[in-house]
């Protein structure tokens, strides 16, 4: 069964540092990789998505790696902001079940992420 | 803005009560889901509408029964709920196999039931 694991559970740093975010995985077998934004009590952003076949995505100061054969992703934020301040989830995209066509996402736990002024 | 609209936002409901949760998209999608959040913790698949056909349901009490009347809606449909059912309720979509299985899920905003 897939799992997935983020490191570190909780960060917390002044406004300006350059973050980096760790997420794992245990099945290669990955159609995609998704890191998402949650606000408290609020639903998931979507913030990037690397394909199983890319190895990097760029979004403004974000910029998500995959390296698929070690199963790990990393999230890296640049010169972070109050407004950062969320839970970052990392899921990866795989199968239902062996054969299956039909995808489904196995979450981590979240990196509850605090940028203070 | 969501391109999946959850409704309602929040709901209380006792534990005797009949209530509907609705989920909405008009994306072309034809996989649907639905996950339940508990605080600080990830989001925990329930069910998985393929082509409006239940494809997956994790294990989940009957007391929740899902429903996915045509291609862009989603209910679930909740009776007699216990206190440790009280969490967010977020619905998903994206595209369906064959061929779709590396396009991302969108997600609605939730909706935060409270049951008494």
């Amino acid at each position: 069964k897939q799992e997935v694991t983020q490191i570190p559970a909780a960060l917390s740093v002044p406004e300006g540092e350059n973050l980096v975010l760790n997420c794992s995985f245990t099945d290669s077998a990955i159609y995609n990789l998704q890191w998402f934004r949650q606000d408290p009590g609020k639903g998931l952003t979507s913030l990037l998505l690397i394909q199983s076949s890319q190895r990097e995505q760029t979004s403004g100061r974000l910029n998500a790696s995959l390296d698929k054969s070690s199963g790990r992703s990393t999230l890296y934020i640049a010169a972070s902001q109050p407004g950062d301040s969320a839970t970052y989830l990392c899921a990866v995209r795989a199968a239902v079940r062996r054969g299956s066509t039909l995808g489904r996402l196995y979450f981590g736990r979240g990196t509850q992420l605090t940028v203070w002024p | 803005d969501t391109e999946v609209t959850q409704t309602p936002k929040h709901l209380v409901m006792g534990m005797t009560n009949k209530k509907s949760l609705k989920c909405e998209q008009h994306m072309g999608h034809r996989a649907m889901y639905w996950y339940k959040q508990k605080a600080k913790k990830p989001p925990e698949l329930m069910f998985v509408y393929s082509y409006e056909k239940l494809s997956i349901n994790e294990s989940v009490p009957s007391r929740f029964s899902p429903e996915c009347p045509n291609s862009s809606l989603l209910n679930l449909h909740l009776h007699a709920l216990q206190p440790e059912d009280s969490a967010l309720y977020l619905c998903a979509s994206s595209q369906a196999p064959p061929g779709y299985s590396n396009q991302p899920q969108h997600f609605g905003d939730g909706t935060r039931l409270s049951i008494l």
